[in-house]
Formats: C-alpha cells, sequence, structure tokens
C-alpha cells in the first residue's frame, strides 16, 4: 500500500471552503486517476492523467479542478462542495506507455474520506 | 458499451467452504478483466486480472477466476473461505475501443461466518 499515498485520510468540510487533496505515488508510474466512490454505486472515474497531461474529464462539475504538476503527484482543489460530494475519493496510478492509458494494472490509494457539511 | 454485472451484493460462507463471486461483462471487443478487493477503510488491491492468455487466471491469496468468453462471464472463485476474505470484492473491465477506461462492477460484499 505504500506505492500510493493519500493525506489526509479524512476531511470534513463546509459547503463554503476549499480544500484539496493530495496523491503521491512512488512507482514510477506516468498515469494518475481520480475515483469517487460512493455508497451502493460503481466507482466514477473522475479525471485521468497520462504523462502529466489531462485525457479525460467525464463531466466532472466544475467545483472539483485536478492538477497533476509532475508524474508523482495529482492534487484535487475542492471549492463550494455540496453535501451530495461526501465519498470517499480514490487515487490510482499505472504504467501508461503513452497518452492514453493502456489495461495495465491500476494501483490505489487508500482514499480520503471526504465529508461536506 | 462497456458494462459489468455483479450478480450478487451480499455473499456470506461459512470458513473453509468455497467462495463464487460472480461477474459478467458486456464488451464489443477482447477485454481485460480485473478484480479487487476493497477491506475496510483500505484502497482497492488487485488481486487477479485477465488479458488474453490463459482463460485460468490464478491470483493472491488462493484465488482465481476463469474467463468464459461464450457466457461473457469472469467468476472469482477460492476452494476455502478464510477469516481475513472478508471485504468488498470488485470486478472490472477494460476495453481498448474505450480507451482502456477502466468499468467497476457495484461490488460484492463477502461476509465469512466462523
Amino acid at each position: 500500500e505504500t506505492g500510493v499515498t493519500q493525506t489526509p485520510r479524512h476531511l470534513v468540510m463546509g459547503m463554503t471552503n476549499k480544500k484539496s487533496l493530495k496523491c503521491e505515488q512512488h512507482l514510477g508510474h506516468n498515469a494518475m486517476y481520480w475515483y469517487k466512490q460512493s455508497a451502493k454505486k460503481p466507482l466514477e472515474l473522475m479525471f485521468v492523467y497520462s504523462l502529466e497531461e489531462r485525457v479525460e474529464n467525464n463531466s466532472v462539475p466544475s467545483r472539483f479542478s485536478p492538477e497533476c504538476p509532475n508524474s508523482s503527484h495529482l492534487f484535487l482543489h475542492l471549492h463550494t462542495l455540496q453535501p451530495e460530494d461526501s465519498a470517499l475519493y480514490l487515487c490510482a496510478s499505472s504504467q501508461g506507455r503513452g497518452r492514453i492509458p493502456s489495461t495495465d494494472t491500476q494501483y490505489f490509494g487508500p482514499g480520503t474520506r471526504l465529508t461536506v457539511l | 458499451a462497456q458494462s459489468v454485472t455483479q450478480l450478487d451484493s451480499h455473499v456470506s460462507v461459512s470458513e473453509g467452504t468455497p467462495v463464487l463471486l460472480r461477474c459478467n461483462y458486456s464488451s464489443s471487443y477482447s477485454p481485460s478483466l480485473f478484480w479487487y478487493v476493497q477491506h475496510p477503510n483500505k484502497g482497492l488491491q488487485l488481486l487477479l486480472k485477465y488479458t488474453s492468455a490463459a482463460t485460468l487466471v490464478k491470483g493472491i491469496n488462493g484465488f482465481e477466476a476463469e474467463f468464459k468468453k461464450s457466457e461473457t462471464s469472469f467468476h472469482l472463485t477460492k476452494p476455502s473461505a478464510h477469516m481475513s476474505d472478508a471485504a468488498e470484492y470488485f470486478c472490472v473491465v477494460s476495453d481498448p475501443n474505450t480507451g482502456n477506461q477502466f468499468y467497476f462492477g457495484t461490488g460484492t460484499s463477502l461476509t465469512v461466518i466462523p
């Protein structure tokens, strides 16, 4: 599990707050992902970065803003969230050999449990 | 379109008895298929994956899965359940025709009874 780390592990925020989630991978991978995991629903892919370039957006609301400064770090900036945004946010990484990620195995971090009041 | 159906949202077995977690998929091409496990308050861990090699795939912790194209299934099995197997299990399909995006099933919660 130390291959992909996420901080913080738990976050409680009000709807007017601004916060950021951080993900770091120590596996030398080129692709990184943000997923949202809500109760009783499939994991939802939010963003994909491959070689530090965003390749998938999946129509995520603009109150979620990703940032990938290098291939090892990925951030998710949060502002003016809604209570329905409360969920477990998972980061993952994979080898990736180009702009479009391959079917390589994705390695997941432990997640950030977000609660929006 | 790609989709994954995990037929059981919850499975309960006694310790030492076999485990069967069912997964059916739809894909327009030869997909890659994965099973991940998620223990409470942990991230997802890869159990095994199929990528058009041998149809019977062996994974970690004694799990295995068989790819059956005619049945579009990729069921996960284990001969003898252990208490530590209690977790949430996710079946995943990835299709190169759709940019290799991962499509997750809704998960199956496995309970192991002592």
